[in-house]
């Protein structure tokens, strides 16, 4: 079993949906939690950051951690085209060695 | 201020040849990371540098060598390339120590023959 599970997708959603993407996790040890959003072709580049239980908001993008369920996700509100990206949960232990999900791509339709 | 750059972008290689990958970032953080991105496997850790002078083994160490050979750069060797291991290598960085976020250089993309 891996220590980091993401919800595989693909989605694909109508412009102005909200996306919810979600990642579980198995290590105890894991205390930092991160989104990266990675367009075709390109790095990854860091979304979010957050470290503790509860909900991180930044404009249209909400990371919720839930550490007693060791569940993670990523709300996108008002999905727009340009959010067309494959999203990476990326969970790290105290020594700073993060695990990456496997990544969900996700297609905004205009 | 670039950031994170690798070199090359690209690369063809012939199983057995030998090739170095080189990284380095302007951004003064103590860790660097190297990765490999497969279709649908995610990126897996290959070696890290949690700072200079150190280095540790990832999740796939086996057929790599790396080198930090200052703050900066963070190189890293295929001594006889495998069909395997072609792939998309990122080269990150990282604070290290009080904050993990990582950034990442735009990639290369190796295929070996």
């Amino acid at each position: 079993q891996k220590e980091v599970e993401q919800d595989p997708g693909p989605l694909s959603v109508p412009e102005g949906a909200i996306v919810s993407l979600n990642c579980t996790y198995s290590n105890s040890a894991f205390q930092y939690f991160m989104w990266y959003r990675q367009y075709s072709r390109k790095g990854p580049e860091l979304l979010m950051y957050t470290y503790s239980s509860g909900n991180k908001e930044d404009g249209r993008f909400t990371a919720q951690v839930d550490k007693s369920s060791k569940y993670i996700s990523l709300f996108i509100r008002d999905s727009q085209p340009s959010d067309s990206a494959t999203y990476l949960c990326a969970i790290t232990t105290n020594a700073g060695k993060s695990t990456f999900g496997d990544g969900t791509t996700l297609t905004v339709k205009p | 201020n670039a950031g994170v750059t690798q070199t090359p972008k690209f690369q063809v290689l012939k199983t057995g040849q030998s090739m170095t990958l080189q990284c380095a970032q302007d951004m003064n953080h103590n860790s660097m990371y190297w990765y490999r991105q497969d279709p649908g496997m995610g990126l897996r850790l290959i070696y890290y540098s949690a700072s200079e002078g150190t280095t540790d083994k990832g999740e796939v160490p086996n057929g790599y060598n790396v080198s930090r050979l200052n703050k900066r750069e963070f190189s890293l060797r295929l001594e006889s390339a495998a069909p395997s291991q072609t792939s998309v290598y990122f080269c990150a960085s990282s604070k290290g120590q009080v904050t993990y976020e990582q950034y990442f250089g735009p990639g290369t993309r190796l295929t070996v023959t």
